[in-house]
């Protein structure tokens, strides 16, 4: 099975981009996905298939992927986007890996 | 998306038997695929496994000798069990499917994450 790393924590001023990374053998084999997780709350999908934006998730966030690594970038960071996130693959036989989640600080 | 609720006991004692349940509605059970993911306070996600619609499983190689998941058709629900259980089980419980599916470039028929998930239960184990 896979590993994925994430930074522990990013920090940004609102209105700035915000950009979380994944690094693992994973990809670029497989998909990429990520969450996002506020305090209480399940997570909720942002990103799926690398790329892709769920119906009802703002245009500011949008994924990236780079050999090993894949990044989520939230442009124009809003103070509501203050979360978790976990990046998410699964291998060939469909076992699911996640990040070890990434505190996102808005200043 | 489908709805998601899991259910079952708060409260586990050492050695016991985890048990909780998810039910579907919105979706039948006989379609998709649905994962149990848990989260210990403070931590990050780790998936349990997942019970495919034909009945057939697949387990975190990590828990696979303490974890059952099972369908149930005629209640539209899906269930999770795990045994032998210890203070390090203690967290949040969530069950996961997405109704999104792919074929990968082997043919196989794929999962694209986790699009609905359930409000998640907290299990404490302690005596």
């Amino acid at each position: 099975s896979y590993e994925l790393t994430q930074p522990p924590s990013v920090s940004v001023s609102p209105g700035q981009t915000a950009r979380i990374t994944c690094s693992g053998d994973a990809w670029p084999k497989e998909y990429a996905y990520w969450y996002q997780q506020k305090p209480g709350q399940a997570p909720v999908f942002v990103i799926y298939k690398d790329n892709e934006r769920p119906s009802g998730i703002p245009e500011r966030f949008s994924g990236s992927s780079s050999g090993t690594r894949v990044t989520l970038t939230i442009s124009g960071v809003q103070a509501e986007d203050e979360a978790d996130y976990y990046c998410q693959s699964a291998d060939s036989s469909g076992s699911v890996v996640f990040g070890g989640g990434t505190k996102l600080t808005v200043l | 998306q489908v709805q998601l609720q899991e259910s079952g006991p708060g409260l586990v004692e050492p050695s016991e038997t985890l048990s909780l349940i998810c039910s579907v509605s919105g979706g039948s059970i006989r379609s998709y695929y649905w994962s149990w993911i848990r989260q210990p306070a403070g931590k990050g996600l780790e998936w349990i496994g997942r019970v495919y619609s034909s009945g057939s499983t697949n387990y975190n190689s990590s828990l696979k000798s303490r974890v059952t998941l099972s369908l149930d058709t005629s209640q539209n629900r899906f269930s999770l069990r795990l045994s032998s259980v210890t203070a390090a089980d203690t967290a949040v419980y969530y069950c996961a499917t997405t109704t999104n599916y792919f074929y990968d470039s082997s043919g196989h028929y794929r999962p694209a994450g986790f699009d609905s998930w359930g409000q998640g239960t907290l299990v404490t184990v302690s005596s």
